[in-house]
């Protein structure tokens, strides 16, 4: 099946940090992918759509100057968490899609910030 | 937009019994119906899907049914195991293979398995 990449799978860091995470389809082009973050025993929620090539998506009350997406590439989205938080710990899930393929996860990074 | 309701959010069931997960859908022009299994810290797995020109599929001891006039799908569950465990999601979308949309999720059912 497909293969999607995310790295870090863990960060700690101090508040004010930025964060940088990345989403990699390692077996399939993905014309899109999108960014899903998870509070603890909550469901998956959608922050953002990025297309490849152009400006991502932002769900409502998602900020994106402090989300910044770039998705430069077929196979490679990033997600910058900017002067991270303590709020903002959570666990960031990318998944990945084109016309051929239903969404498939990454493994999910797990933020924690100081 | 899309709003997914999922029932219940605790289930426990004996091993080797049946479980049934529900969920209903808000948009009509939904009609593709993954079910993902999440252990703890972990990605989401898709476990099964149903797109809607169909009415039941089946997967060994998983199937899901969709009713489309009633706007509810469901996940069954025969001769549940402890590795059954997990926390499950149903999710909706209007899926029309361009891939551009996100899912909606419904809140997670935690079915646990007592041996």
């Amino acid at each position: 099946g497909a293969v999607v990449s995310q790295h870090p799978s863990w960060v700690i860091c101090k508040s004010g940090t930025s964060v940088k995470i990345e989403c990699r389809s390692l077996d399939f082009q993905a014309t899109t992918m999108f960014w899903y973050r998870q509070f603890p025993k909550q469901s998956l929620m959608l922050m953002a759509t990025s297309n490849e090539g152009s400006k991502a998506t932002y769900e409502q009350g998602v900020e994106k100057d402090k989300f910044l997406i770039n998705h430069a590439s077929l196979t490679l989205s990033t997600l910058t968490v900017t002067s991270a938080h303590p709020e903002d710990s959570s666990f960031y899930i990318c998944s990945a899609s084109n016309s051929n393929q239903p969404q498939h996860f990454g493994d999910g990074t797990r933020l924690s910030i100081l | 937009g899309e709003n997914v309701e999922q029932h219940p959010s605790t289930l426990s069931v004996q091993e080797g019994d049946s479980a049934v997960i529900k969920c209903t859908y808000s948009d009509s022009a939904s009609n593709y119906f993954p079910w993902y299994k999440q252990e703890l810290g972990k990605r989401p797995q898709l476990i099964i899907d149903i797109r809607s020109n169909v009415g039941e599929k089946k997967d060994q001891r998983i199937a899901v049914t969709l009713n489309k006039t009633a706007k509810h799908f469901s996940l069954h569950i025969t001769e549940t195991q402890p590795e059954d465990s997990a926390v499950y999601f149903c999710a909706a979308i209007s899926y029309s293979g361009g891939g551009a949309d996100g899912l909606t999720f419904g809140k997670g059912t935690h079915l646990i398995i007592q041996p």
